[in-house]
C-alpha cells in the first residue's frame, strides 16, 4: 500500500546535537510538507516543496533545514539553532502543490531532548 | 491574512450523542476548507473537504459539514458517535489566489463518555 513512512516515532536530542527526521513516500506526489504539532497549537508549517531541489520556508523554519534531492524523501534536520525542539513533527505530501489538493500525513515523528 | 478558529479546545459527549465541532475562518475570497481527525500519536487523515457546490458535505466514517458563507463557518457534524471517535479534530482554510498551503486551526479534542 502507499504511503507516507516518518523514522523514527520517537528521537532524543542532546544539547548542541543535529538531528535528522526521516520522510519518505511512495504516493508519486510531488509536493511535500514538514509540520510542528505542540500541544493547543494546531499544525504549524516549517518548510514545503512543491519539486525536487526546490523548496520554500514556512511560517516557522529558523532552526530548521531540508533537502528534497529524490523525489520520494524530505528529510528535515533539526539543528541546534533550535533552542525548543521537543514537540510532534508531522510530514505530508500531496499530489501536486494546490488548495484543491488534500495533504496526506505519516504518523509522526516525536522529538525530545534528552 | 487567512485565519481559521476552532473555539472549543474539548467537547464531551456520551456516546451515541450528536456532535457538532465548530469551526470559523475570515478572509474574502472563496475559501477552499477542510476536516481532520487524528488519533493519538498518528497523523492525519482527512474526513471532509469543501471547495464549491451543494454546501452540505459528506465525508468517511459518517461525518458531514455544512459551510455557511453568511456566518464564515464550516461546523463538523455526526448523528451518532461512537467512542472510536475520540479524537483531535482539525479545521483547515485555504484561500483561492493566495498561498496552496492551508492554515490549521489549533483543533478540538472530542472526549466520548460511554
Amino acid at each position: 500500500d502507499g504511503g507516507i513512512t516518518q523514522s523514527p516515532k520517537y528521537l532524543f536530542r542532546k544539547e548542541g546535537q543535529n538531528v535528522t527526521l526521516s520522510c519518505e513516500q511512495n504516493l508519486n506526489h510531488d509536493a511535500m510538507y514538514w509540520y510542528r504539532q505542540d500541544p493547543g497549537q494546531g499544525l504549524r508549517l516549517i518548510y514545503y516543496s512543491q519539486i525536487v531541489n526546490d523548496f520554500q520556508k514556512g511560517d516557522i523554519a529558523e532552526g530548521y533545514s531540508v533537502s528534497r534531492e529524490k523525489k520520494e524523501s524530505f528529510p528535515l534536520t533539526v539543528t541546534s539553532a533550535q533552542k525548543n525542539p521537543t514537540a510532534f513533527y508531522l510530514c505530508a505530501s500531496s499530489i501536486r502543490g494546490g488548495l484543491d489538493q488534500p495533504q496526506h500525513f505519516g504518523d509522526g515523528t516525536r522529538l525530545s531532548i534528552l | 491574512a487567512q485565519s481559521v478558529t476552532q473555539p472549543d479546545i474539548h467537547i464531551t459527549v456520551s456516546e451515541g450523542a450528536s456532535l457538532e465541532l465548530r469551526c470559523n475562518y475570515s478572509y474574502g475570497a472563496t475559501p477552499y476548507l477542510f476536516w481532520y481527525v487524528q488519533s493519538p500519536g498518528q497523523g492525519l487523515q482527512l474526513l471532509l473537504k469543501y471547495f464549491s457546490g451543494d454546501t452540505l458535505v459528506q465525508g468517511i466514517k459518517g461525518f458531514e459539514a455544512e459551510f455557511k458563507r453568511s456566518q464564515s463557518s464550516f461546523n463538523l457534524r455526526k448523528p451518532s458517535v461512537h467512542w472510536s471517535d475520540a479524537a483531535e479534530y482539525f479545521c483547515a482554510v485555504g484561500q483561492s489566489g493566495g498561498s496552496y498551503i492551508p492554515t490549521f486551526g489549533r483543533g478540538t479534542s472530542l472526549i466520548v463518555h460511554p
